[in-house]
């Protein structure tokens, strides 16, 4: 299986500032990552497609960059509905495998 | 308008069989697989398998292997996902999803919770 590693697993920012999260996976997996965005009582929200593809109707303060092994999310500046659980997913392989979340909490 | 709704919340016990429905619309159900997700309470997402309308083929996470059957009816556009021998472990909100590679078509249903005591 694609290991997934997700850092960091949880950290706490203000509103506006720059937040990035990592997610490193034990193959190449070429750019096949997608990023989830995930709220409480809620199913996830694709945010980025294809590593740095930005999902249709996703504000442009997030972006996705990486390839290979080594993924990013940015958040340019957070706002207040932005706080929640952030996932990476590779579908490059089966079985699909999913990062350990982040938390993005409030300051 | 594309919707995935999910069949209600269960209670099992230890050893029995849950089988969850997931029942599409608003699009062509052959078109996109449908992929199943566990989330325990509290906890992380999991990929469980997926199952492609079109003609059953499916793909299974091996930790469900050999207890996960994931079927799609056509004629009623519906997916299924069943589970046995359930064990307190598997209390969890389960749902569906099309999670296609590229593109904009990805709707998930509501998911349904699964809750597994004596």
């Amino acid at each position: 299986d694609t290991q997934m590693t997700q850092s960091p697993s949880s950290l706490s920012a203000s509103v506006g500032d720059r937040v990035t999260i990592t997610c490193r996976t034990s193959q190449d997996i070429r750019d096949d990552l997608g990023w989830y965005q995930q709220k409480p009582g809620k199913p996830p929200k694709r945010l980025i497609y294809a590593a740095s593809s930005l999902q249709s109707g996703v504000p442009s303060r997030f972006s996705g960059s990486g390839s290979g092994t080594e993924f990013t999310l940015t958040i340019s500046s957070l706002q207040p509905e932005d706080f929640a659980t952030y996932y990476c997913l590779q579908h490059n392989r089966y079985p699909r495998t999913f990062g350990q979340g982040t938390k993005v909490e409030i300051k | 308008e594309v919707q995935l709704v999910q069949s209600g919340a269960e209670v099992k016990k230890p050893g029995t069989t849950v089988k969850i429905s997931c029942k599409v619309s608003g699009y062509t159900f052959s078109d996109y697989y449908i992929h199943w997700v566990q989330q325990a309470p509290g906890k992380g997402l999991e990929w469980m398998g997926l199952v492609d309308p079109e003609d059953g083929e499916t793909k299974y996470a091996e930790k469900f292997q050999g207890r996960v059957t994931m079927t799609a009816e056509m004629s009623a556009d519906t997916a299924y996902m069943e589970l046995s021998s359930l064990r307190s472990e598997d209390t969890a909100v389960y749902y569906c999803a099309t999670l296609p590679l590229h593109g904009d078509f990805v709707f998930w249903g509501q998911g349904t919770l699964v809750t597994v005591s004596s």
